[in-house]
């Protein structure tokens, strides 16, 4: 079946650093993305998406990037701060259009 | 600080027992999903719910599995007869459109312990 992943686990990173998280998905047909932080203890916190139509946009410190021709998904933080920490995924809307399909998430530790 | 409130945050149950978990949204929205996390993996889609029906449900969502609004405000996940690989964690996830078109919020969860 169809799949999001991520290429790394863990990602350690010193404060004020730049953080880039990578996601992988395999439907060519997906047009919608997500990434969600999830801190210890709490559910998916919404942070930025974006649609096939782009393949850039920028919220507050944070820029996902799409490249559609290889399939590939990126978060990138700026000037990360301890509060940063958490595991990140990025989803995908599936094919029937009501659900999310979920990567495994990357781990963020950010050191002072 | 989430839209939705879950309750309770920790249940623990006896296996074979059936486990109700609520999902308490502050403002109105018209999709609702639950989703489950079972510890270290990744967050899994169970069912989604519109007009008082559900609208998708996964393989994971079987009829061990039910959903329902009793009250026009409460979102209930009942599951009968619970088995120890039912230990994870619940989030329910509200929506104000179609999926392609907002993203979904999550409650911080229901920790479900199956002895």
């Amino acid at each position: 079946g169809e799949s999001v992943g991520l290429h790394l686990p863990t990602l350690s990173v010193q404060e004020g650093d730049n953080s880039i998280i990578n996601c992988a998905y395999s439907n060519s047909a997906s047009d919608y993305f997500i990434w969600y932080k999830q801190e210890s203890g709490k559910g998916p916190q919404f942070i930025i998406d974006i649609r096939s139509n782009m393949d850039k946009r920028q919220g507050q410190r944070v820029t996902v990037l799409l490249n559609k021709t290889v399939k590939h998904l990126s978060l990138q933080i700026a000037a990360t701060q301890p509060g940063d920490s958490a595991v990140y995924f990025c989803a995908e809307v599936d094919s029937s259009g009501y659900a999310l399909n979920f990567g495994k998430g990357t781990s963020l530790l950010v050191t002072p | 600080e989430p839209e939705v409130t879950q309750t309770p945050s920790h249940q623990v149950t006896q296996m074979g027992q059936e486990v109700i978990l609520r999902c308490v949204p502050i403002s109105n929205h018209l999709y609702f999903y639950w989703y489950r996390q079972i510890l270290g993996q990744k967050v899994e889609f169970l069912v989604s719910f519109y007009n008082n029906e559900i609208s998708e449900k996964s393989e994971i969502f079987d009829d061990q599995f039910s959903v329902e609004r009793p009250d026009g405000s409460n979102f209930t996940l009942k599951i009968r007869s619970t088995k120890l690989e039912d230990s994870a964690m619940y989030f329910c996830a509200l929506g104000e459109g179609g999926i392609s078109n907002q993203p979904q919020h999550f409650g911080d969860g229901t920790r479900l312990s199956i002895l």
